[in-house]
Order: C-alpha cells, then structure tokens, then sequence
C-alpha cells in the first residue's frame, strides 16, 4: 500500500539544536500538509504546499521554523534553534490536490527538546 | 473558519452500532462535512465526507441533517479496533482550502 513517509521516527535533542524533519508524500499527490500535536493544543496545521509551493504557512511561528519542498518527493521542517515548547508529535500528510481530497497521514515525528 | 461541537467522549459496547454526534450550525453551503480518526500512537485516518446527502463506505455512514446543521457518523458495529479521537471537520469546496482539526470525540469500545 501506499503511505507518507516520515523520517526519523524518535527525536531527542537539545535546546538550541538545529531539528529537520522529513517527509516523503505518497507518489503523485501534490499536497503536503504539516501538522504538530500536542496534549494541551491538539492537532495544529502548521503549514501546507501545493505543487511545491507553500499556500498558507501562518500557524508556524516564522521566527524559528522553516518548511520546503524540494523536490516533489520531499518536504521538510526545520527548527532552528529548538525549545523544549517545541516538543510534539508532528504529522505530515500528503493528498491529490483535488477538491475534497483524502489526506492520507504518516506515522509522525515525536519531537523530545531538553 | 465555521466550527463543529462534539461531545468530548462516548463509549460503546463492541458488536453494537454506535452513533457519534457532530453540530455545526454555522457551516456554509459550500462545506463539506469530513471524519478522520486517530487510533492511539497512529496519525489520523480518513473515514469519510459528505456534503447533503448520506454517504456509505466499507468503514462507516455519514448521516447529515436536512438542514445541514448537524451530522452523524455511524460505525455499523464497533470493534475494539475503532477504539480512538474521532474528528468532524468542515472543509469549504476548493482545492486549496485546509482542514482544521478541533478536540473531536473520544470513543471507547467495551468488550
């Protein structure tokens, strides 16, 4: 079956260490969709991309955080530097860019900052 | 964005069908109404969407409200498996729309 790929699985890492996330959306979607998940703030959008360009990026704090595409079969977040608020699970999800579209999720990044 | 409101959790009895309520009173007329889950340790999967009329698939029923004011997804017989948060969304037509989760419903399936 098809699935988003995300890479690494577990991170830990410390304050004030650079992070890169990755992502490998499923093979002809054109959508890639961030996420981060947190107890207290549930599943926030974070960014997303069509075609390799961003749409809408405002629910990531721009000061420290940095998403891309590459090429069409990899996305990226970055944080630089890291804080311990910034752990989380974070989720990628990939769809066909059509209306009404099924976003298909990855497995997630856990984030641990110390 | 317009809002939905969902209980905060429900349980259910396995082998029986549950019903799970969604209200969204101020959704547009060109919102669709969408369900994820997120079984524990996963990340959200898609169960389905509609827009006005009930939809059917091998996972579950999306009943909508003649008024489109409210919705309910419905597991035909709940297992242990469909123990999770289960989310409804309002997504506007567009390809380039978003979709924004809120708390969803926390369903627990006894034995």
């Amino acid at each position: 079956d098809a699935r988003v790929t995300q890479t690494p699985r577990h991170k830990v890492t410390e304050m004030g260490q650079e992070v890169t996330m990755r992502c490998q959306p499923i093979l002809g979607h054109n959508t890639v969709f961030w996420y981060r998940q947190t107890m207290m703030q549930g599943l926030e959008l974070l960014a997303y991309f069509r075609n390799r360009a961003p749409l809408d990026d405002s629910g990531m704090p721009k000061d420290r955080f940095s998403a891309e595409m590459p090429d069409a079969t990899l996305a990226t977040l970055k944080i630089q530097p890291s804080e311990p608020r910034d752990s989380a699970v974070y989720f990628c999800a990939s769809g066909l860019g059509t209306d009404n579209e099924k976003l298909f999720f990855g497995s997630g990044t856990q984030l641990s900052v110390l | 964005d317009a809002k939905t409101t969902q209980p905060n959790s429900m349980e259910s009895n396995e082998e029986e069908p549950v019903h799970l309520p969604c209200n969204h009173s101020t959704i547009s007329g060109t919102d669709y109404i969408h369900w994820y889950r997120q079984l524990p340790s996963q990340g959200p999967e898609y169960v389905i969407h509609g827009l006005t009329s009930n939809v059917n698939n091998r996972m579950a029923s999306l009943a909508i409200a003649e008024d489109r004011k409210s919705s309910t997804l419905i597991l035909h017989r709940a297992t242990l498996r469909d123990a999770a948060v289960y989310y409804c969304i309002l997504r506007p037509l567009g390809a380039n729309s978003k979709l924004t989760f809120g708390k969803g419903i926390t369903l627990s399936v006894r034995p």
